[in-house]
């Protein structure tokens, strides 16, 4: 099955610096990548994904690039907020399947 | 539009017992998803539930189960219940069951499970 492995498990950074959160995937099948934010005692909120058939991907502060030759895929956070500290996890599918694989999640922190 | 919904939020059981938990899907959705979250294990998936009929299932044990209405809600039930099955138990709520398309996954806030 998927494995999908992410780094840091943890990010400190200060506020209005960028954070960068790295995954690596090993079914060259998959091909649909969703960004989950989960704040404390709340579910995963969708972020950002991407598609296979795009390399990157913006939405105002977030962006997130897609490597498939090299089975990785990134979220950049730029001029970070302290609302912005959470847990972020990555995941990764195959077309047609609702089932998500997790990475293990990263705890990032925005220093005011 | 209203989200996902789960009940109870909260649930405290003993060793033993079985626990029946709903999720009632994103109004128009008709796919269904169940998570197990812990500190030990991250986010895996249970199973998928797409027109009544469970599409897709985790590598959890047979204690686990679900079932989908016609209206779409869900259930999950997990049977003698075990000290490691206290997690948090995730919905996701999909607008279709996906052939070639997957769509996004638009989680509930999740039931909290104590397992005494």
């Amino acid at each position: 099955g998927e494995n999908v492995e992410q780094h840091p498990s943890t990010l400190s950074v200060q506020e209005g610096d960028s954070a960068v959160i790295k995954c690596t995937y090993s079914d060259s099948a998959s091909n649909y990548f969703p960004w989950y934010k989960q704040e404390l005692g709340k579910g995963p909120q969708l972020i950002i994904d991407i598609r296979s058939n795009v390399g990157e991907k913006k939405d105002q502060r977030i962006a997130v690039t897609l490597n498939k030759t090299a089975k990785h895929f990134s979220l950049h956070i730029t001029e970070t907020q302290p609302e912005d500290s959470a847990v972020y996890f990555c995941a990764a599918s195959t077309a047609g399947a609702n089932n998500l694989f997790f990475g293990t999640g990263t705890r990032l922190t925005v220093i005011p | 539009k209203a989200g996902v919904t789960q009940t109870p939020r909260y649930l405290i059981k003993t060793r033993g017992q079985q626990v029946t938990l709903s999720c009632s899907p994103i109004s128009g959705h008709r796919s269904v998803s169940w998570y197990q979250q812990t500190p030990g294990q991250g986010l895996q998936f249970l199973f998928e539930y797409f027109s009544e009929t469970q599409r897709n299932k985790g590598n959890f044990p047979g204690r686990f189960s679900g079932r989908q209405f016609s209206n779409s809600r869900s259930e999950m039930n997990v049977s003698t219940l075990e000290l490691g099955d206290s997690a948090l138990y995730l919905c996701a709520s999909t607008l279709r069951g996906g052939s070639f398309f997957t769509d996004t996954q638009y989680f509930g806030p999740g039931t909290r499970l104590t397992v005494l």
